[in-house]
């Protein structure tokens, strides 16, 4: 069985930085292409990046709003897969969902999220 | 950056009617790479359709999508009490987007 639990959430003040993990089973993860969705708070899905797998190259590519503050990156001999958070704003307040991707199908599976909340 | 655009932004209906959802692109998705998404309260999104008209695995054959290019619809034959959630289209080809959403509320 498939799973992704996400951790590492919680209040942060605007500047400050966190970083998400997402342990991952029940699938080869180092074969995997994963990516990260937000929410914000009563709001819709939000993309936030994707990194491909080592074998397919391993690189990453973020949504516009993120891109320069946000990283992406992956452990293969942990099977976790990471999101380094930085210069983070209120607007980045949300629930932080880890999926994995595959290229012709979307977003497969999800975890069940973690609330990052930005505020002073 | 490709806008979706989805339509209407509730729709209310009762078990056992027929649901049609539609999801407008600003521009052609590649290769029909759109997904469908359902969200219910407190839950992660679950993966329903992809490439436009495959269902996901497990995905009872009441829902099916269609559409290619700018225009996409996703349709719920025989509408159960659990089908009742929050909808989102996505295109994963050229970047990723996502709709807004269509809420779909009992009647």
């Amino acid at each position: 069985e498939v799973q992704l639990v996400e951790s590492g959430g919680g209040l942060v003040k605007p500047g400050g930085s966190l970083r998400l993990s997402c342990a991952a089973s029940g699938f080869t993860f180092s074969n995997a292409w994963m990516s990260w969705v937000r929410q914000a708070p009563g709001k819709g899905l939000e993309w936030v990046g994707r990194i491909k797998s080592k074998t397919d190259g391993g690189t990453t590519d973020y949504a516009a709003p993120v891109k320069g503050r946000f990283t992406i990156s992956r452990d293969d001999s942990k099977n976790t897969l990471y999101l380094q958070m930085n210069s983070l704003k209120t607007e980045d307040t949300a629930v932080y969902y880890c999926t994995t991707f595959k290229p012709r199908s979307g977003s497969d599976y999800w975890g069940q999220g973690t609330l990052v909340t930005v505020s002073s | 950056e490709i806008v979706l655009t989805q339509s209407p932004g509730t729709l209310s209906l009762s078990p056992g009617e027929r649901a049609t959802l539609s999801c407008r692109a600003s521009q052609s998705v590649s290769s029909s790479y759109l997904a469908w998404y359902q969200q219910k309260p407190g839950q992660a999104p679950r993966l329903l359709i992809y490439g436009a008209s495959s269902r996901a695995t497990g995905i009872p054959d009441r829902f099916s999508g269609s559409g290619s290019g700018t225009d996409f619809t996703l349709t719920i034959s025989r509408l159960e009490p659990e089908d009742f959630a929050v909808y989102y289209c996505q295109q994963y080809g050229s970047s990723r987007t996502f709709g807004q959403g269509t809420k779909l509320e009992i009647k």
